[in-house]
């Protein structure tokens, strides 16, 4: 089955800081990316996701790079603020299958004014 | 609804005890997941529901462990027996059909066994 790593597990950054939070997988099969964000006490909330066709993909502060060759992604957050402070988890699943999702184990991001 | 809803938020029961956990879905989603997560862990699939098609228990750990849904809305999460390694945050997602595959999750249930 799928292995999903990510590292760091926990990050600390200056506010205005770039943040970079990155995954492997094991599955050439995966096709689909996503990354959550989780807030204290809450569940977990899909910020972005990229799929194998497209190498990267942007949102405003927040883009997501796939390297489908080397098996790895990447979250990357600019111009950081207090309030991205919370815990991403990336995952991989093979899109149309409509079961697994395979996580990563999280990295718990604090942003520091 | 507005979103996925889970309840209860939070549950303390002794070891021995059954706990019930209801999840429900937005509205229109045929896809239902429950995910088991431990403290400072990542999301652990314990089973998946997908319209009338037999669900995918294949994350269980056990038999103490079993979910029902009804049709397309509701879901319920049995622990029987529960031991202490069964605390827990249990989150439950669902997804608009199979193949769409934006999860929508739950605020979990915050489930302490004593």
């Amino acid at each position: 089955g799928e292995n999903v790593e990510q590292h760091p597990s926990t990050l600390s950054v200056q506010e205005g800081d770039s943040a970079v939070i990155k995954c492997t997988y094991s599955d050439s099969a995966s096709n689909y990316f996503p990354w959550y964000k989780q807030e204290l006490g809450k569940g977990p909330q899909l910020i972005i996701d990229i799929r194998s066709n497209v190498g990267e993909k942007k949102d405003q502060r927040i883009a997501v790079t796939l390297n489908k060759t080397a098996k790895h992604f990447s979250l990357h957050i600019t111009e950081t603020q207090p309030e991205d402070s919370a815990v991403y988890f990336c995952a991989a699943s093979l899109s149309n299958t409509g079961n697994q999702f395979y996580f990563g184990t999280g990295t718990s991001l604090t942003v520091i004014p | 609804g507005a979103g996925v809803s889970q309840s209860p938020s939070n549950k303390v029961t002794e070891k021995g005890k059954d706990v019930e956990l209801r999840c429900d879905p937005i509205s229109g989603h045929t896809a239902l997941y429950w995910y088991r997560q431990r403290l400072g862990q990542g999301l652990e699939f314990l089973i998946y529901f997908q319209g009338n098609s037999a669900p995918d228990k294949s994350g269980l750990p056990s038999d103490r462990f079993s979910a029902e849904r009804t049709g397309e809305s509701v879901s319920t999460l049995t622990i029987q027996r529960t031991q202490q390694e069964d605390s827990a945050v249990y989150l439950c997602a669902s997804s608009f059909q199979r193949g769409d595959e934006k999860l929508f999750f739950g605020s979990g249930t915050q489930l302490s066994v004593l």
